[in-house]
């Protein structure tokens, strides 16, 4: 099991907006981050410290934190979104935690 | 920019030893962490270790302890992840990930920026 728990799966049509969520009681504590991974890819970071988006990543990635729980917003969805996405975090310990991973679908 | 190039597939039997790299540029290579991150077969992310490029001082996780040897060369800005004793178990994905840290106004900021394209470890009789 995870410390960091994401839904296993979300799906939207195109042009609608997509929300994953993460909850885990670290995130009352700790920043959360995105990754974005698609099929055969290596993670890229889509959302660091909660909210912020690094270069290059699209204005439609967006995130927030509220209580032990972060959630991840694609405005307007687009197909090439399509990916698993996963939420990252540390505990109190230090220890390095990922969610489980939402498996994103557009179409 | 930030480039992380790793080593090519792997196929190993069990018991054998593997030894994956990681070729950073595109910064100074002593200047940020480099940690091990594995990823199972339609599994999640698991993080294995760190190392300084600096001094060479590591940290592994628990879980493997005993059998994980990860170092560096700076010379060519390589790090090594060496991993023994190989199982079916340590079938995955293996990633190199630099890690940014900061502490601002009392707060940690700290993930992995930057990660390699990832090396398959195929371990089977």
């Amino acid at each position: 099991s995870y410390e960091l728990t994401q839904p296993p799966s979300v799906s939207v049509s195109p042009g609608q907006t997509a929300r994953i969520t993460c909850s885990g009681d670290t995130l009352s504590k700790k920043y959360a981050y995105w990754y974005q991974q698609k099929s055969g890819q290596a993670p890229v970071l889509v959302i660091y410290e909660d909210s912020k988006r690094p270069s290059g990543i699209p204005e439609r990635f967006s995130g927030s934190r509220s209580g032990t729980m972060a959630t991840l917003t694609i405005s307007g969805a687009q197909v090439e979104d399509e990916a698993d996405f996963y939420c990252y975090s540390r505990d109190s310990s230090g220890n390095h935690l990922f969610g489980g991973g939402t498996k994103l679908t557009v179409l | 920019q930030v480039q992380l190039v790793q080593s090519g597939a792997e196929v190993k039997k069990p018991g054998a030893s593997v030894k994956v790299s990681c070729k950073a540029s595109g910064y100074t290579f002593t200047s940020a962490y480099m940690n091990w991150v594995r990823q199972a077969p339609g599994q999640g992310f698991e993080w294995m270790g760190v190392l300084n490029p600096s001094s060479g001082t590591t940290v592994y996780a628990q879980k493997f302890q005993g059998r994980v040897t990860m170092s560096r060369d700076t010379s060519t800005s390589t790090v090594y992840m060496e991993l023994s004793s190989l199982r079916s178990e340590d079938t995955a994905v293996y990633y190199c990930a630099r890690h940014y840290s900061r502490t601002t106004w009392g707060v940690e900021v700290d993930y992995f920026d930057y990660w390699g394209q990832g090396t398959l470890v195929n371990v089977s009789a």
